[in-house]
């Protein structure tokens, strides 16, 4: 079974351009979530979804940030305009949750987009 | 206000020997804690995990031990193998008020390096 899936691995992008980072989560997993790892804020939590709902958002650093779920299978994180404090690793994370409540299923990860706006 | 403190940037242990990794919590509402592994250029991966219920789970080399009362968690690996050197994250979650969706709040990480 597949992981997942993100992409691109890396993005390399100017100052005020549009990036938009891909994911596709684990077939089946109901819940997904997007992380930034810089080496100043560790694992920061952006927004994350239930069933395709965005459920808490309150993570996304600015309005320059937007996130979209249209269907189970995929999710965009777009951050426009992109500027330099932006250039992180963007992490994509599924899980399963039933009845809104955690039962003992871990997240599992994507490999993660190196984003770097120079 | 940061609510999981993994307080030792890195760790140097020699192969064979205990790593001892250690998470402190503020949020006497986490009821769920996690360690992940993160090798570089890939996502952290699932380690081992415990239950509020419990005080000590154990997975092979791995055993994580929670103190409720300290709000402290601490991850052991015994032997530490050189493929042990990693990222280690600490992470808790919680369903106080029903509903949690999954969401993990997560450390700032502890760097293992284990020595042949």
């Amino acid at each position: 079974d597949a992981g997942v899936i993100q992409s691109p691995r890396h993005e390399v992008t100017e100052m005020g351009q549009e990036v938009t980072l891909r994911c596709k989560p684990i077939s089946g997993h109901n819940s997904l979530f997007w992380y930034r790892q810089t080496m100043m804020r560790g694992l920061e939590l952006l927004i994350y979804f239930n069933n395709n709902v965005p459920i808490d958002d309150s993570g996304m650093p600015e309005d320059r940030f937007s996130a979209k779920m249209p269907n189970a299978s995929f999710s965009t994180l777009k951050i426009q305009p992109s500027e330099p404090r932006d250039s992180a690793v963007y992490f994509c994370a599924s899980s399963r949750v039933l009845g809104g409540r955690h039962q003992g299923d871990e997240q599992y990860f994507g490999p993660g987009t190196r984003l770097t706006v120079t | 206000d940061q609510q999981v403190k993994q307080n030792s940037p890195s760790l140097s242990v020699q192969e064979g020997r205990i790593s001892i990794l250690n998470c402190d919590y503020t949020n006497s509402m986490f009821d769920y804690f996690l360690w992940y592994k993160k090798y570089p250029a890939e996502g952290p991966t699932f380690l081992i995990s415990i239950s509020s219920i419990k005080d000590k789970n154990e997975d092979g080399r791995f055993t994580v031990f929670l103190n409720k009362s300290a709000k402290h968690l601490s991850l052991h690996i015994v032997p530490s193998q050189p493929g042990d050197s990693a990222v280690y994250f600490c992470a808790a979650s919680s369903n106080a008020g029903g509903t949690s969706y999954g969401k993990l709040t997560f450390g700032q990480g502890t760097i293992l390096t284990v020595h042949p």
